[in-house]
């Protein structure tokens, strides 16, 4: 069964970085592009962008370039994202989605169970 | 970037009711919509793609409708666990982009 295990909660000073990961298994790693989703506590969803993990290609959102890096690591079926100069609003549950395209369309099939960043000095 | 509004923000309803939510685009994005359902503390999880196709699964009291700008959530009849957050997004244009949700509560 697809499962997405990420890492766990973290607290960071401002300032710094963090590097969530997002372990898959149970599907071919290379075979969907994963994406990650942010939700500050008590608000909504926000999309930061994407890593393919066969080319290693990504696509962020304008909002977070130059902050945010997503690699993977196909030996070991792994997303990562990394997210630098953190700042007291970037405290947020992290998920990773793997995105499936069926008929043309696409959406959000697995998610990770998510990371709490809290960015506090 | 494409602004998807949702409404109401919330809503108080009761087992059996028949509930309508919207999310309206602030351009036209096709039928290039999702609806996920969050409950809290917990990943969202897949509803409708495609604006109106039922995920695999999902009971049939969903259903979604639209295209263009205007879209649609409906239950026919809310159950217990219905009761949850519901956010639609949009994947037509980059970046991708939320509705800020629609709380479902019970009345």
């Amino acid at each position: 069964q697809v499962q997405l295990v990420q890492s766990g909660a973290e607290v960071q000073k401002p300032g710094t970085s963090v590097k969530v990961s997002c372990k898959a298994s149970g599907y071919t790693f290379t075979g969907y592009y994963m994406h990650w989703v942010r939700q500050a506590p008590g608000q909504g969803l926000e999309w930061m962008g994407w890593i393919n993990p066969n080319s290693g290609g990504t696509n962020y959102a304008q909002k977070f370039q130059g902050r945010v890096t997503m690699t993977r690591d196909t030996s070991i079926t792994t997303a990562y994202m990394d997210l630098s100069s953190l700042r007291s609003d970037d405290t947020a549950m992290y998920y990773c989605a793997r995105v499936r395209l069926y008929s043309g369309t696409y959406y959000f099939d697995y998610w990770g169970q998510g990371t709490l960043i809290t960015v506090s000095s | 970037d494409i602004q998807m509004t949702q409404s109401p923000s919330s809503l108080s309803a009761s087992v059996g009711d028949r509930v309508t939510l919207t999310c309206r685009a602030s351009q036209g994005i096709r039928n290039d919509l999702g609806w996920y359902q969050q409950k809290p503390g917990k990943a969202p999880k897949r509803l409708i793609y495609a604006a109106s196709s039922l995920q695999s699964g999902v009971p049939s009291r969903f259903s979604g409708s639209g295209s263009g700008t205007e879209f649609t959530l409906t239950i026919s009849s809310l159950q217990p666990e219905d009761f949850a957050t519901y956010y639609c997004l949009q994947h037509n244009s980059y970046p991708w982009t939320f509705g800020q949700g629609t709380k479902v509560e019970i009345k």
